[in-house]
């Protein structure tokens, strides 16, 4: 069964910090790994991918992806409270298009 | 901008209708498109993957017969929850790959409620 885990949370952080989140996959032979935002009722935003280990960096986001370790993170710097949400991590099974996603983190940015 | 749309966003239905839901691809084709399901609260579960010109997959657990999935072009696909109950009253949401990377883009979810 592979799998996609992530701390469910929610991690509070205040306005300004810098947020955390991680996350870790089974299927060692996954090479395509994503961050979506979902906010309370609507579909999930795509905010970034990576495929390489290492840091990706997108204006305040930053991926980092360690594929020895199994594990993806995300860094959102100088948090907002627009940046409240919940948090999926996606990780697209070897051998197929099919994404599995992790059951999210909730993020509260305290103003 | 939106690069994929879902018909309708909301609707409500008795026990018993079946409800026709729409996924376009908007400005790209998609042979492949996904059809998930997430209750509240919950995560997304992939339900089936729709591919043009032939029959979709559906994941384990998911009634091929109950929920019916046509993917008659290369920009549309349509899940159609037949003889719909309470319980199936749920968030769909749709996804299609698009560049060469094949990353998924959303569309905006349908809200199903079956009273």
């Amino acid at each position: 069964q592979k799998e996609v885990e992530q701390n469910s949370g929610p991690l509070s952080v205040p306005e300004g910090a810098i947020a955390s989140l991680n996350c870790t996959y089974s299927d060692r032979g996954s090479q395509s790994f994503f961050w979506y935002r979902q906010y309370s009722g609507k579909s999930p935003e795509l905010i970034m991918f990576i495929y390489s280990n290492g840091d990706k960096e997108d204006g305040r986001f930053t991926a980092q992806l360690n594929k020895a370790s199994q594990y993806v993170s995300l860094l959102i710097r100088d948090s907002q409270p627009s940046d409240s949400a919940t948090y999926l991590c996606a990780v697209r099974a070897s051998g197929t298009y099919k994404y599995i996603f992790g059951t999210g983190t909730r993020l509260k940015v305290l103003a | 901008g939106a690069v994929v749309s879902q018909h309708p966003s909301w609707v409500i239905c008795k026990s018993g209708t079946s409800v026709k839901i729409e996924c376009r691809s908007l400005d790209f084709q998609a042979t492949t498109m996904f059809w998930y399901r997430q209750f509240p609260k919950q995560s997304l579960m992939l339900m089936a993957t729709s591919n043009e010109g032939s029959k979709a997959t559906y994941e384990q657990g998911v009634e091929k017969d109950k929920f019916l999935i046509n993917h008659a072009s290369l920009t549309l696909s349509t899940l159609t929850v037949t003889s719909a109950h309470p319980e199936d009253s749920s968030f769909y949401i749709c996804s299609a790959p698009r560049d060469i990377q094949e990353t998924q883009y959303f569309g905006p979810g349908t809200r199903l409620l079956v009273l």
